[in-house]
Order: C-alpha cells, then structure tokens, then sequence
C-alpha cells in the first residue's frame, strides 16, 4: 500500500515563529488532507488539496503531486496552534485514507 | 453544517461487557467510517460503509461489530473486549469514497 511520511516528527517553537511541516507519499494521488488533532483528541480539517496552493488564515498548504509531497505552512504561530498535525491521503479499493506518522507541534508562550 | 456526532464521549467497560458506540452525520454524506487510534500514533481503519452497505473491514476481530441501520447512522458494538482494544475510535463520513472526510470527536474507550 502507499507509504506516508511526516517530518519533522516534533517541532517546538517559541509564540509568533514560523514553521513548516511536510508530507511525502510514496504513489500519485488524487487528494490529499492535513488536519489538525486538539488535545481532546478531535481531527480538525485544515486542508483538502490535491494539488497547488490553498490559504486559510495564517495557513496555507501547498501539494507537488507530480513530486509527491505536501507542505503545510504556519505563521505567527500561537499556542493554540499546539497538537499533532497528520497529512493522509486515500488508498485502497474504498479510498480510505492512509495518514503519515504526525508532527507533535508545541508552541511556547 | 460539517459535523459528525460521536457517544458517549467517554466509556469504561469491563472485559464481559456489551456496548454500544454511536456516530451520526446529517450531512447526507453516503459513506462512513470507523477508525481506531492508539496513544501516540496516527488513526487506522477499522470498516468502511458506502451506500449503507460493509465496504472494507480491515481484519478486525469479531468482538467489534459494524451496524449501518440507515445513511445518518453508524454503530459500532463491542463485545468481550481485551484491555489493548482501549483506544480512541473515531467515526469519519464523507459525500462518497473519493471526497473530503470529516471526523466526529471521538469516544475515549477503555477496557478494564
């Protein structure tokens, strides 16, 4: 099956830095989701982008499918932006999506 | 309105239990989704319903059964559970297998 991988696996930033984290899958894809997991444990949608760049606040997320990675960009972080960050992408006969390892984000006040 | 529902939020049961945990959408989204996340680790798939019916089930034991009774509602029902079954379940839907999934809040389960 396809392969994700996230790096960094941790990442601790001071309040107002910025940082970027990153997806690399193994096969061509057709979508691609990043989402955000709170310490209450709930998956927060952040991006649904199979290609290009999309924007949201102080995120935005870039996918090279033809060089099959992700890029998901934080700026003026904030210690709410704390949690763990997953990218996953579909596979398998039902699409069903195969998430990498995560980036553990801690952001310090 | 992106929101999938998930009950009980928390549940501690003992190994000769039954139980039952519940997830609806009224999104009309046509597919649906348990996965199970352990500690630390990302979310794996557990079953997947399209259109009401068992799509993939992962090889999951028999102690977890998947009930689909209409397109808003998925059920997950636990019998004779083993404490490394406690985990995190998550419930996801989407409007059909190749779209955005959206996931519920989860049901922190621990067997004791």
């Amino acid at each position: 099956g396809i392969q994700v991988e996230q790096s960094p696996p941790d990442l601790i930033l001071q309040e107002g830095a910025n940082s970027t984290l990153r997806c690399n899958f193994s096969d061509s894809v057709n979508n691609l989701q990043w989402f955000h997991q709170n310490p209450w444990g709930q998956l927060i949608n952040l991006f649904y982008i199979p290609s290009g760049t999309k924007q949201n606040g102080r995120l935005s997320a870039t996918t090279v499918a033809t060089e099959r990675y992700s890029l998901l960009y934080i700026s003026s972080s904030q210690t709410t932006d704390s949690g763990v960050y997953f990218c996953a992408v579909p596979s398998g006969s039902a699409r069903q999506l195969t998430f990498g390892s995560g980036t553990q984000l801690t952001v310090l006040p | 309105d992106t929101e999938v529902t998930q009950t009980p939020k928390h549940l501690v049961m003992g190994m000769t239990n039954k139980k039952s945990l519940k997830c609806e959408q009224h999104m009309g989204h046509r597919a649906m989704y348990w996965y199970k996340q352990k500690a630390k680790k990302p979310p794996e798939l557990m079953f997947v319903y399209s259109y009401e019916k068992l799509s993939i089930n992962e090889s999951v034991p028999s102690r977890f059964s998947p009930e689909c009774p209409n397109s808003s509602l998925l059920n997950l029902h636990l019998h004779a559970l083993q404490p490394e079954d406690s985990a995190l379940y998550l419930c996801a839907s989407s409007p059909g297998l190749i779209y955005e999934q959206y996931f519920g809040p989860g049901t922190r389960l621990t067997v004791t």
